[in-house]
């Protein structure tokens, strides 16, 4: 099955204390994302990477970190938590092709920082 | 999420109406558009898009109408049914990229 896989589902930490969410993706897609949705702000992109190797901000980049060591794996990188940075946060994929690149949504990590 | 619908403009309908939830995009560079629906709890899924170069775009029980005059998006649910009742948004793509800015999403209540 095509899927997004995000982990952990739930996670709670303390400040300052560093933590990573795993995402990997099945489906062979070169593009892969961070979002984090917040009540009213809708879904704000952290990250994004084109390709293995090749990683760019997105709107809300500060505080955290990627990479793309792999194709299928895009891994979100929090090195020092901040209560700010409680949200719910999406990974997704999809193909570069164009004209259609529908993106494909990991089911969320909910963090809560205290 | 839970909490994803506070603060969303809400669009409240019966069971077998047909529901109608608009957006308005930004950036009249943009070649192509999605609709997703987020349920409570899961993530985002798609549900219909088109591009550009089209006005309108039907599938199952929903279709998409595009005026690129007003940069309006719209999606109408047919026959709207409890199991619509979630969080839709918009997104588009501006040419060229593969970067999707999304709306901040409509949610839609249907009432037995």
């Amino acid at each position: 099955e095509a899927q997004v896989t995000q982990n952990p589902r739930y996670l709670i930490t303390v400040t300052g204390k560093k933590l990573t969410v795993t995402c990997s993706q099945n489906m062979n897609h070169e593009y892969m994302s961070w979002y984090r949705q917040d009540p009213g702000l809708g879904l704000r992109q952290i990250y994004y990477s084109m390709n293995v190797e090749v990683t760019d901000k997105g709107d809300v980049p500060e505080g955290y970190k990627v990479s793309r060591k792999e194709k299928r794996n895009f891994p979100l990188i929090l090195e020092s938590p901040s209560p700010n940075q409680t949200s719910l946060y999406f990974c997704a994929s999809s193909s570069n092709s164009v004209p259609k690149n529908i993106q494909y949504f990991g089911a969320g990590t909910r963090l809560s920082v205290l | 999420g839970e909490n994803v619908g506070l603060h969303l403009p809400t669009l409240s309908v019966q069971e077998g109406d047909n529901s109608i939830i608009n957006c308005a995009y930004s950036n009249s560079a943009s070649d192509y558009f999605i609709w997703y629906k987020q349920e409570s709890g899961k993530g985002p899924q798609f549900i219909i898009d088109i591009r550009s170069n089209m006005d309108k775009r039907q599938g199952q029980r929903v279709t998409v109408l595009l005026n690129k005059t007003v940069k309006h998006l719209s999606l109408q649910i047919a026959a709207t049914q409890p199991g619509d009742s979630a969080v839709y948004f918009c997104a588009e793509r501006k040419e060229g990229y593969s970067t999707l800015t999304f709306g901040k999403g409509t949610m839609l209540l249907v009432s037995p």
